[in-house]
């Protein structure tokens, strides 16, 4: 069975510019998460999808961030526009009905 | 507010030797704790997690942690590592285990083996 994915691996890209991160998570799970990690610092939760609502977004940073989830299946981080303090990696990660959550390898974003 | 604290950032050991990694948490109630590796390249790992029962948690490729409620701590442990464990390690905690919800991460220790 295929483990979460995402794409890209890696972004570079300009200040201002746009990117969209898009998570694929394990078929079936209705729990879909997005975490970052800035600078070596702690991994950092942004948000929680159950199928395609949010249940939890507390962790988003400013409104420079939309999280989607349209049909319950894939979701895409869109940073628009992206400023220097958004490089980092950021993960996805799902799960069934608990908390034993499956992470992703990471898009490493980086922003010149 | 729940919190983790990794308290070694970078540790090096040699070959063979054992390993403990340090993991306390802040969390009023009982707390729900993993431990995590990330190797180059890789996404996150679980090796454990703590939700109930016996405090003596084993996990993957060999390592354990213990739930020390009295010191909050949750220190992963392997009696003898391979090179194959350089990586990051992270602690994390979550508010429930049962329903899925945010699960918070230490800082991280990264683990160099030394041959």
């Amino acid at each position: 069975e295929a483990g979460v994915t995402q794409f890209p691996s890696h972004s570079v890209i300009e200040k201002g510019q746009t990117v969209t991160l898009r998570c694929d998570p394990i078929s079936g799970h209705d729990n879909l998460y997005w975490y970052r990690r800035v600078m070596g610092k702690e991994i950092k939760f942004l948000l929680h999808f159950v199928k395609e609502s949010k249940q939890d977004e507390s962790g988003m940073p400013n409104n420079r961030f939309l999280a989607e989830r349209t049909g319950g299946t894939y979701s895409t981080l869109k940073v628009q526009p992206a400023e220097l303090e958004d490089s980092g990696v950021y993960f996805c990660a799902s799960s069934l009905f608990d908390n034993e959550q499956f992470f992703g390898p990471g898009t490493r974003l980086t922003v010149l | 507010a729940q919190s983790v604290t990794q308290p070694d950032i970078h540790i090096t050991v040699s070959e063979g030797a054992s390993l403990e990694l340090r993991c306390n948490y802040s969390y009023g109630a009982t707390p729900y704790l993993f431990w995590y590796v990330q190797s180059p390249g890789q996404g996150l790992q679980l090796l454990l997690k703590y939700f109930s029962g016996d405090t003596l948690v084993q996990g993957i490729k060999g390592f354990e942690a213990e739930f020390k409620r009295s010191q909050s701590s949750f220190n992963l442990r392997k009696p003898s590592v391979h090179w194959s464990d350089a990586a990051e390690y992270f602690c994390a905690v979550a508010s429930e285990y049962s329903s899925a919800s945010k699960i918070i991460f230490g800082s991280g220790t990264r683990l160099s083996i030394r041959p």
